[in-house]
């Protein structure tokens, strides 16, 4: 069964980057979609876009196209991240997530990483 | 773009049904799927394609989708069902993947 790990927490200031890797074992996933979604303090959950690691397709929702990189090492099973010109509103959780196929769902998700965005 | 609209909170006693509307323009046309999430955790798959259950999800949590709503229905609910529960479909006609704004179920 395949798991999905994330990697640590993060303290960034406005302005910088921050890369946050998602790992997966227990299955391949150069054949699936890993999606990254976040989640503000008290707030719901929201798309960012996904990446197919065998191809390195990928699509970013409109609200951040221009300001996230996603991409992959298939080599090691792991997909990366990044988010450009941080803001405090980018304070959130990051997750990736694993999706077969668009119309299916999540499956997987990884244990989440703390993005905190502060002078 | 498209929206899914949730109510913000549900509340129900102990051992009744709760059910969590999701709606969207024409949602009955596409496939629903649910997520529980609880404080400080990853959100859980517990409905999925409308109404299937993944393993290790109890028979209580069931899910339907008709027209203009999805619901998620929870039976004989228990104090440790309580969380937020997001819906949650793609839109096939930007490839974007969309939730819902949450709900929080509240176990009186």
């Amino acid at each position: 069964q395949m798991q999905l790990l994330q990697s640590g927490a993060e303290v960034k200031k406005p302005g910088a980057s921050v890369t946050v890797s998602c790992r997966a074992s227990g299955h391949s996933f150069t054949d699936d979609y890993i999606h990254w979604v976040r989640q503000a303090p008290g707030q719901g959950l929201e798309w960012m876009g996904w990446i197919m690691p065998k191809s390195g397709s990928k699509l970013s929702a409109q609200s951040f196209q221009g300001r996230v990189t996603m991409s992959r090492d298939t080599s090691i099973n792991t997909a990366y991240m990044e988010l450009h010109e941080l803001n405090p509103d980018d304070t959130a959780f990051y997750y990736c997530a694993r999706v077969s196929r668009s119309d299916r769902p999540f499956d997987t998700w990884g244990q989440g990483t703390l993005v905190t965005v502060s002078s | 773009s498209y929206v899914l609209t949730q109510p913000p909170s549900v509340s129900v006693a102990p051992g009744q049904t709760a059910s969590i509307t999701c709606g969207g323009i024409g949602v009955g046309g596409k496939s629903v799927h649910w997520y529980q999430q609880k404080p400080g955790q990853a959100p859980v798959l517990v409905i999925y394609s409308d109404r299937d259950r993944p393993s290790g999800i109890p028979d209580r949590f069931s899910g339907s989708n008709s027209r203009d709503t999805a619901t998620l229905s929870i039976s004989r609910v228990e104090a440790g069902d309580e969380a937020d529960f997001y819906c949650q479909v793609w839109d096939y006609t930007n490839d974007h993947q969309v939730f819902g704004g949450g709900t929080r179920l509240t176990v009186l």
